[in-house]
C-alpha cells in the first residue's frame, strides 16, 4: 500500500529565512503529488501539484516554489519565508489512479513563521 | 468559483446520540464526494466516500448525498468520545482538483 513520508514534523523558522520541506511516496510509481496548505482553523487550500518529474503546477501566486527531481519526491521551497507562510503543510497522492479516487495524505508539517 | 460550505460549529452530541454534519457544494458536475476525519494537530483521513445518489452505510458511519439538492452529509451513529474531531467535506472538483470546506469541528459529551 502506498505510504507519504513528509520531515520534518514541525519547524520554527524566522522570517526571511529559506524553506525546505520533503514529501517522499513510497508504494506506488508515477503518482500525481500535490502540496496543500491549512492555515490555522481554515480549509485546505492547495498550493501545487505535479503529474511527473520535473513538472510542476501552481494554483496561486505566492513565495513558495515546488520541484520534483525523482518520480516520487517533492519538495516545497521558500527563498524567503513571510509571517503569512505559517500553517500545517502536506503532501498528498490520489490513492489510486482513479478519476474518482480519494487522496492519501501524509503526516504533515507544522510550520511556524516567527 | 466552484465552492463547498459546512458549518464550522462547533457542533456538540451527547455521547451515543446521532451526529449531523452537512456539506453544501456548488459545481452540479462533482462526481465524488469524500469525508475525511482530522483530529488536532494531525493530518485528514479518508472515513467515507461516495459517488451515487442514496446512503452508503460503514460500520457507525453513514454517508448521504443528493446531486439534485447539492448536499451530502455524514451522520455518526452511537457517537463515541472519539469521534471529537473537525469533519471535513471535499467535492471532486475536476482533473487534480478536490474542492474542501472548512470543516466542521464535532464535540462528543461523555
Amino acid at each position: 500500500s502506498q505510504t507519504i513520508h513528509q520531515w520534518p514534523a514541525t519547524l520554527v523558522q524566522p522570517v526571511g529565512s529559506p524553506l525546505s520541506l520533503e514529501c517522499t511516496v513510497e508504494g506506488t510509481s508515477n503518482p500525481n503529488l500535490y502540496w496543500y496548505r491549512q492555515a490555522a482553523g481554515r480549509g485546505l487550500q492547495l498550493l501545487f501539484y505535479s503529474v511527473g518529474i520535473g513538472q510542476i503546477s501552481s494554483e496561486v501566486p505566492q513565495n513558495l516554489s515546488a520541484s520534483r527531481p525523482q518520480d516520487r519526491q517533492f519538495i516545497l521551497s521558500s527563498k524567503k519565508l513571510l509571517l503569512s507562510d505559517s500553517g500545517f503543510y502536506l503532501c498528498a497522492s490520489f490513492r489510486d489512479a482513479g478519476a474518482n479516487s480519494p487522496l492519501h495524505f501524509g503526516n504533515g508539517t507544522r510550520l511556524t513563521v516567527t | 468559483q466552484k465552492e463547498v460550505e459546512q458549518n464550522s460549529g462547533p457542533l456538540s452530541v451527547p455521547e451515543g446520540a446521532i451526529a449531523s454534519l452537512n456539506c453544501t457544494y456548488s459545481d452540479r458536475g462533482s462526481q465524488s464526494f469524500f469525508w475525511y476525519r482530522q483530529y488536532s494537530g494531525k493530518s485528514p483521513e479518508l472515513i467515507m466516500s461516495i459517488y451515487s445518489n442514496g446512503d452508503k452505510e460503514d460500520g457507525r458511519f453513514t454517508a448521504q448525498l443528493n446531486k439534485a439538492s447539492q448536499y451530502v452529509s455524514l451522520l455518526i451513529r452511537d457517537s463515541q468520545p472519539s469521534d471529537s474531531a473537525t469533519y471535513l467535506c471535499a467535492v471532486n472538483g475536476g482533473l487534480h482538483q478536490l474542492i474542501w470546506g472548512a470543516g466542521t469541528k464535532l464535540i462528543i459529551k461523555p
